[in-house]
């Protein structure tokens, strides 16, 4: 399996524009998590799904951030439009909830590094 | 109270040397326990899960105290390759059972 996959790796955007990251989640595994990370925060989770529906998007940001997932082999977060703050790691993580016999906990993607200048 | 506290360090160590960390959890409930590891501008990757029992995988040894709500990792004879972020990371056993992940340990192995 080639794992969770993101894209772009990199952005570079100005602010006021519309950035979309791309995430494909590993085959067969039915939650998808979208996270954050900066140095000031950490690891935040922004929503997740299950069974491609939105379970808990409390810790999306404000209105400028949604977020779809159409089918169970792809999600997109979007930002719109894009301030500086939002600069951070965004990363996408898959796993199979309830966990069936092994726990193997989340898998993550790569990441997109987002800059917002 | 954070449901997943740890000392954010860091460690600084010696190659060789044996090293310590320590999590605590509040949610008595919780099912699974793990550590991951992240590297610098990497993603966080499961390192170990952690069994009741306790486990050890090479040079890594993770321990559960349910009582006390607290996990440990253990690490022997240090590499440099071993500096990374260390997370300790629950799964809550109530609802959608997601991951809580701590805000991590970080380690500094010098030469």
């Amino acid at each position: 399996d080639a794992g969770v996959i993101q894209s772009p790796r990199h952005e570079v955007t100005e602010m006021g524009q519309e950035v979309t990251l791309r995430c494909k989640p590993i085959s067969g595994h039915n939650s998808l998590f979208w996270y954050r990370q900066t140095m000031m925060r950490g690891l935040e989770l922004l929503i997740y799904f299950n069974n491609n529906v939105p379970i808990d998007d409390s810790g999306m940001p404000e209105d400028r951030f949604s977020a779809k997932m159409p089918n169970a082999s792809f999600s997109t977060l979007k930002i719109q439009p894009s301030e500086p703050r939002d600069s951070a790691v965004y990363f996408c993580a898959s796993s199979l909830t309830p966990p069936t016999g092994v726990d193997y906990g989340y898998t993550f993607g790569s990441g997109t590094r987002l800059t917002v200048v | 109270r954070k449901e997943v506290e740890q000392d954010p360090g860091p460690f600084n160590v010696p190659e060789g040397a044996t090293v310590a960390f320590n999590c605590t959890y509040s949610n008595s409930a919780s099912q699974s326990f793990f550590w991951y590891r992240q590297d610098c501008r990497k993603e966080p990757k499961l390192l170990m899960s952690v069994y009741s029992s306790g486990n050890e995988d090479g040079r890594f040894t993770a321990q559960l105290n349910r009582a006390s709500q607290y996990i440990s990792l253990l690490i022997r004879d240090s590499k440099l390759s071993d500096s990374a972020t260390y997370l300790c990371v629950v799964r809550k056993n109530t609802g959608f059972q997601k991951l809580v992940f701590g805000t991590g340990t970080r380690l500094l192995v010098s030469p």
